[in-house]
């Protein structure tokens, strides 16, 4: 099972939105509604941000917003924020009963 | 407080074998699947394996199937992975997760991570 494709890096300003794509393939990212998004500090845990596409766990601000569409994923992060820098890594619930996470994508705030 | 905490660890040579081990607090462990995910040094996660509520199942990525195990001992709030056959590409730091709902669809709750190191 191949990592799920993400770009490598996106950067924005302060009060800005970004996004973050997620590419992947009927197997995966297409097959189910089960999509989430995870952010990683350096030398830190992940930390669920996003589950089944579009779902925010408690806590999570509503800054962050995701989306889907065909095999395609997406990561909102609307408002940006320094404390919004970190890796954010997609991933996806596979037909092959595997769970297959994405590139990771390092956030910059300028 | 809800909280994972993984040990195990270590620096051991190729071919040798290890166990990793997951102490879980602050939730109903018993109702949770769980999950191992790796990360390399410097690089991306990797999901490795998972097991549904009470070992009935469990799953595996590819590249350890047969040289890995998980298993799970809800007496002890307890999650392993036994590892067999190590090899330097299994040098990451492991982390255990808690699965939100299903097995695989997403983890709510991971914990610190314990590095292994496969080196001669």
């Amino acid at each position: 099972q191949s990592a799920l494709t993400q770009p490598a890096s996106v950067s924005g300003s302060p009060g800005q939105s970004i996004t973050i794509s997620c590419a992947g393939t009927s197997s995966d990212l297409g097959a189910y509604g089960y999509v989430s998004w995870y952010q990683q500090s350096p030398g830190k845990a992940p930390k669920l941000m996003i589950f089944e596409v579009r779902n925010r766990p408690s806590g999570v601000s509503s800054r962050f917003s995701g989306s889907k569409s065909g095999n395609t994923a997406s990561l909102t992060i609307s408002g940006l924020q320094a404390e919004d820098e970190a890796d954010y890594y997609c991933s996806a619930f596979t037909t092959s009963r595997t769970y297959v996470f994405g590139s990771g994508t390092k956030v910059t705030v300028l | 407080e809800v909280q994972l905490l993984e040990s195990g660890g270590g620096l051991v040579q190729p071919g040798e074998s290890l166990r990793l081990s997951c102490v879980a607090s602050g939730f109903t462990f018993s109702n949770s699947a769980m999950s191992w995910v790796r990360q390399a040094p410097g690089k991306g996660l990797e999901w490795v394996s998972a097991v549904s509520t009470r070992g009935t199942n469990t799953f595996y990525q590819d590249s350890v199937r047969g040289r890995f195990t998980v298993s799970r001992d809800d007496s002890k709030n307890t999650l392993y992975l036994q590892m067999d056959s190590l090899s330097a590409e299994d040098t990451a730091v492991y982390y255990c997760a808690k699965a939100l709902k299903l097995v695989l669809d997403s983890f709510d709750i991971w914990g610190q991570g314990t590095m292994l190191t496969v080196s001669s």
